[in-house]
């Protein structure tokens, strides 16, 4: 079945530590995205890339960094500069086009302790 | 820019009750419109979405959706809820020609059996 991965579904990291969460489709989608979920807050966009090789930022992109080197893969890192890290990250895709929805992952909640 | 006001946070109905969701959506231009609904443990899924044409929509689980252009509203209805529709739903506009959708703060919704 065609989808998004991401992976790890919960992680934890010591606060200072860089760490890298992972979002895999299958579905040839061009563009992808991620957001992050808190509480109260809705989703929030933090990077998308519309092609590979490309990528611009969110609303959100301080303290995150991301590449786009396969069309099938998005990792986002979180870095140390990011101040309140612990939060729920979701990963979507969609077509290129606007004439789509969005396909979205099941998260990897992030807790920094 | 954009933007996106669901004005129920936390919703609580018994079974059978009917609901409406409330979303008014800031955008100067045309848009495509969507709701979301994120069941409890599990990824965001498409309920309905509009592009252009009839402005009732009609989407899954017995869920429908009434564009009024004028309001700037795309409010969410069911005629009668079940406990299984506990969820969070989100609502989510983006501008005609844009790749990046805006997202409500988000709904949740208890139904009580």
């Amino acid at each position: 079945d065609g989808g998004i991965t991401q992976s790890p579904k919960y992680l934890f990291r010591k606060e200072g530590q860089n760490v890298t969460l992972s979002c895999e489709q299958n579905l040839n989608h061009d563009a992808m995205y991620w957001y992050r979920q808190d509480p109260g807050q809705g989703l929030r966009l933090i990077y998308y890339s519309q092609i590979v090789n490309d990528f611009q930022k969110g609303d959100i992109a301080e303290g995150y960094s991301v590449s786009r080197e396969k069309k099938e893969s998005f990792p986002l890192t979180v870095t140390s500069a990011q101040k309140n890290p612990t939060a729920f990250y979701l990963c979507a895709s969609t077509m290129g086009g606007t004439n789509y929805g969005y396909t979205f992952g099941s998260g990897t909640r992030l807790t920094v302790v | 820019a954009q933007s996106v006001s669901q004005h129920n946070h936390h919703v609580i109905l018994s079974e059978a009750a009917s609901l409406e969701l409330g979303c008014n959506y800031s955008y100067g231009g045309t848009v495509n419109l969507f709701w979301y609904v994120q069941y409890p443990g599990q990824h965001l899924q498409l309920l309905l979405k509009y592009f252009s044409g009839d402005p009732l929509v009609k989407g899954i689980k017995g869920f429908e959706a009434e564009f009024i252009k004028s309001k700037f509203s795309f409010n969410l209805r069911k005629p009668s809820v079940q406990w299984s529709d506990t969820a969070e739903y989100f609502c989510a506009v983006r501008g005609l020609g844009s790749y990046i959708p805006t997202f409500g703060r988000g709904t949740s919704l208890i139904v009580h059996p």
